[in-house]
């Protein structure tokens, strides 16, 4: 079956431009994650989706980042104003668990990225 | 960012020798993951160990787990020039999302 797919696989941008990422998440995965790859900061988590609501957006660095899931599938992370220093690469991850529980695990499945550039 | 570390940060070998990559991490952990990053994209899931196993084996891979030094390792046994990549410890927290060590970037030469 289809994993997890991204758009764009590349994007570059000017800075102060907005930009959209997209993640089409593995059918029925209730559960998706952003996560971030830069040079200076590793891998880092953004946000997660529990369906359509995000109970934990910790990990979004600044007000100019943003993100949405709409019928529990597609999810969009939406960056304002870019900056130079979000030039990264943005993985998103699917994972079927419907309520996550201490101990439980639930394999989550990441798709290819998108590699951000900011001019 | 990380709350894990990861050494050596990169790895050179010939095929044939082991790969052996050590993780550590600071807090309580119910499990640890481990995850190999081809050319800096998608990461695919590798093993799983669990907090009350000390070692587990899946196929050339062998990872074991020191909860009492935070610490873990990956080894690849007879390497081969398709076993170059990036390989990163996590491990759960929270909603189940993952955090990640820094990586080790293993080379194998064929």
């Amino acid at each position: 079956g289809a994993g997890v797919s991204q758009s764009p696989s590349n994007k570059v941008t000017e800075k102060g431009k907005d930009v959209e990422l997209r993640c089409d998440p593995i059918s029925g995965h209730t559960a998706l994650y952003w996560y971030r790859q830069s040079l200076g900061q590793g891998l880092e988590f953004l946000i997660y989706f529990q369906g359509n609501s995000a109970p934990d957006k910790s990990g979004l660095p600044s007000d100019r980042f943003s993100a949405e899931r709409t019928g529990g599938s597609v999810s969009t992370l939406t960056i304002q104003r870019t900056q130079q220093e979000d030039s990264a690469v943005y993985l998103c991850a699917s994972s079927p668990n419907r309520v996550w529980r201490e101990g439980s695990y639930n394999e989550q499945f990441f798709g290819p990225g998108t590699r951000l550039t900011v001019l | 960012s990380q709350q894990g570390e990861e050494d050596p940060q990169a790895l050179s070998i010939q095929e044939g020798e082991n790969a052996t990559m050590n993780c550590s991490y600071k807090t309580s952990i119910n499990n640890l993951q481990w995850y190999r990053q081809n050319s800096g994209r998608g990461l695919v899931h590798l093993i799983l160990i669990r907090s009350n196993e000390r070692e587990k084996h899946s196929g050339r891979l062998r990872v074991t787990l020191d909860t009492s030094k935070k610490s873990s390792s990956l080894l690849i046994t007879a390497s081969r020039a398709a076993d170059t990549a990036s390989y990163f410890c996590a491990y759960r927290t929270s909603y189940g999302k993952l955090t990640f060590g820094q990586g080790t970037i293993l080379t194998v030469h064929p």
